[in-house]
């Protein structure tokens, strides 16, 4: 039981660039999440898909596209990559209920040079 | 602005003492809340979740919630060098399937061997 699988788990890119953060769950869970982790601000959502076919912005959305594909993959892309962009970005995924936490994927670490 | 406020730390304890953690949050309406334990290099791993006021109990861990002052604890007994890392709070925010967690800044513990 794999839970939640991100990829690349490291990237460097120029900015300017674009590239697209892959993520997968085998847990069958609804609603899944983009988050970035910076030093000393915490999580940050960035979108969320609350089901199949619907997605949503959250808190730092700017600069990033996402994609529901399926209810197992949810990717993010970033079109013009940023040095701001330079991060570490999780993705998650829960199941449906107030009472679920989230499951977490290991993360990429994305630098932008 | 919906805020989930934690002591930034960084909190030192000797092996074997009771390390306190805290947090606030200020949306009265969350339901429920989550403690997550984050390693140096690593994702997020969910330790635990209280819904209901009082304290809950797993093991060495303690979860305390109190939603008339909207705080939450977690109490770690016995502190081990293993249980130095960042723990992090996240509450529960918005309603159906516009939910998710916010998490806060983090705090970061050692334990003294």
């Amino acid at each position: 039981n794999a839970g939640v699988t991100q990829t690349p788990k490291f990237q460097v890119l120029k900015t300017g660039q674009s590239m697209t953060l892959q993520c997968a769950q085998d847990m069958n869970h609804n609603s899944m999440y983009w988050y970035r982790q910076d030093p000393g601000m915490g999580l940050r959502l960035i979108y969320y898909s609350a089901s199949e076919g619907t997605t949503d912005k959250g808190e730092v959305p700017n600069g990033y596209n996402v994609s529901r594909l399926n209810k197992r993959e949810f990717s993010l892309r970033l079109e013009s990559a940023a040095p701001s962009q330079t991060s570490v970005y999780f993705c998650a995924s829960r199941a449906t209920g107030p009472s679920y936490g989230y499951t977490f994927g290991s993360g990429t670490r994305l630098t932008v040079v | 602005q919906k805020e989930v406020e934690q002591n930034s730390g960084p909190l030192s304890v000797p092996e074997g003492a009771i390390a306190s953690l805290n947090c606030t949050y200020s949306d009265r309406g969350s339901q429920s809340f989550f403690w997550y334990r984050q390693y140096s290099g690593k994702s997020p791993e969910l330790i635990m979740s209280i819904y209901s006021n009082g304290d809950k109990e797993d093991g060495r861990f303690t979860a305390q919630l109190n939603k008339a002052s909207q705080y939450v604890s977690l109490l770690i007994r016995d502190s081990q060098p293993s249980d130095s890392a960042t723990y992090l709070c996240a509450v529960n925010q918005g309603i159906g399937s516009a939910r998710q967690l916010t998490f806060g800044s983090g705090t970061q513990l050692t334990v003294l061997p």
